[in-house]
């Protein structure tokens, strides 16, 4: 069945450090890659997504490639901030209409001033 | 604007209740989905529903019940049965056909037992 792997957390960065988070999964065809964050009590939110492969996600300086050779979409972003420090999930959603979405088990960031 | 809204925020289960917790969105989405988030496990799927009277289990539906009477609502009961109820609790949406499309959440209801 499908799966995604997280890297372990937490990760603990100074601020405007960079970040990555690793993320490989396993899925047959084409899925879909999304990257969500959750802040302290709250729900899960969309930070970016990419349907096909070599395609780029972005937003908020956060960026991810979805590359289908090394079945991976490496979160990054080039200088954290504090108000970065969240749960990141890396998540999945197979090819070819409703079915299961798969998350990761998260990793937690703290960024220190 | 719209989204998903989960009521209550915080709940508290005396042993052999039932609990109700409520998911409500105005997205005009197909699909919605329950998930249960326990530290350091991530998300695990309850239930998920694809259209209006109909619904199917998740990975780990034993103890729970959900009914979807209304497109905008997918009440998630919580019963005795769950004999290990304490986490937090998460409603998603997303349109029904389209795998490209992400899911929208909720704030979540966190439940205790009393």
């Amino acid at each position: 069945g499908d799966s995604v792997t997280q890297m372990e957390g937490p990760v603990t960065l100074s601020e405007e450090a960079f970040l990555t988070i690793n993320c490989t999964y396993t899925a047959t065809g084409y899925p879909s890659l999304f990257w969500y964050v959750q802040y302290p009590g709250e729900g899960l939110q969309l930070l970016l997504k990419a349907t096909k492969a070599d395609d780029k996600g972005s937003n908020k300086g956060f960026e991810a490639t979805y590359r289908k050779e090394t079945t991976s979409f490496h979160l990054e972003k080039g200088s954290v901030q504090v108000s970065d420090s969240a749960v990141y999930f890396c998540a999945l959603s197979p090819e070819g209409g409703y079915q299961k979405v798969t998350f990761g088990t998260g990793t937690k960031l703290q960024v220190i001033p | 604007d719209g989204g998903i809204t989960q009521s209550p925020k915080y709940l508290f289960r005396k042993e052999g209740q039932n609990v109700t917790l409520s998911c409500e969105q105005n997205l005009n989405h197909d699909a919605m989905y329950w998930y249960r988030q326990d530290p350091g496990q991530g998300l695990r799927l309850i239930y998920y529903s694809q259209i209006v009277n109909d619904f199917q289990k998740g990975d780990i539906a034993e103890g729970y019940s959900v009914s979807r009477e209304k497109k905008e609502s997918f009440p998630l009961t919580v019963t005795s049965a769950q004999k290990n109820p304490t986490a937090f609790y998460l409603c998603a949406s997303s349109a029904r056909q389209y795998s490209n499309q992400p899911q929208h959440f909720g704030d979540g209801t966190r439940l205790s037992i009393l």
